[in-house]
């Protein structure tokens, strides 16, 4: 299947700095990725939709400002928490399908474990 | 707003048993349903993919129905092994996905 590759796979910030979080599609190219938060013992939450070349859009609730999202190429989609602090500590995993939407199999990344200290 | 349930949230069987999961959803105009394996503090493994077309999916031991009409998809597990041991994540949507909280699953050697 294709591979979509996530990094860093855990890291640890102190409370008001920023933590970048890159999701790449390794063999193929997608003009759409997605990011999900996932709280512990919880199911995966659509937080964004990543799109290259344009604007993200984010889902109700989820603040743009604070969540940037950047879609520079057809294979790099970047996740910026901004100002963090100990409530954004969670699971952040990011997802692309090979074609940009439709009956296709989605693809995750390995997770970004976040903890703000 | 599609909302996807699993039941039951945690399951413990016997190495060598049979594991049936289930995964119900709301809205049956879906375009896939697919179920994914996660291990603790890892991503999502991709396990099977079910067209909005087709009624089931197989890859080895797994199998994987889907009934549109009733808003019902069952995972099976056949001869269960401790390696098996992990949470299994349904979701359905297109591209956009709507995930159910999973089961956890525990084979006992």
């Amino acid at each position: 299947g294709a591979v979509v590759s996530q990094h860093p796979s855990r890291v640890i910030c102190k409370s008001g700095t920023s933590v970048k979080i890159e999701c790449r599609s390794l063999d193929f190219q997608a003009t759409t990725m997605f990011w999900y938060r996932q709280f512990p013992k919880q199911s995966l939450m659509l937080m964004a939709t990543s799109n290259e070349g344009s604007k993200a859009t984010y889902e109700q609730g989820v603040e743009k400002d604070k969540f940037l999202i950047n879609h520079a190429s057809l294979t790099l989609s970047t996740l910026t928490v901004t100002s963090a602090h100990p409530e954004d500590s969670s699971f952040y995993i990011c997802s692309a399908n090979p074609l940009s939407e439709g009956d296709t199999e989605a693809f995750f990344g390995q997770g970004t474990r976040l903890t703000v200290v | 707003k599609q909302e996807v349930t699993q039941i039951p949230a945690a399951l413990s069987v016997p190495e060598g048993e049979n594991l049936v999961l289930n995964c119900s959803f709301t809205d049956s105009a879906i375009y896939n349903l697919q179920w994914f394996r996660q291990d603790p503090g890892k991503g999502l493994t991709s396990l099977l993919l079910i067209q909005s077309s087709q009624r089931e999916q197989t890859s080895g031991r797994l199998n994987a129905s889907l009934d549109k009409s009733s808003g019902r998809s069952t995972l099976y597990i056949a001869a269960s092994q401790p390696g098996d041991s992990a949470t299994y994540l349904c979701a359905t949507g297109g591209y956009k996905l709507s995930f159910g909280a999973g089961t956890t699953v525990t084979v006992r050697a």
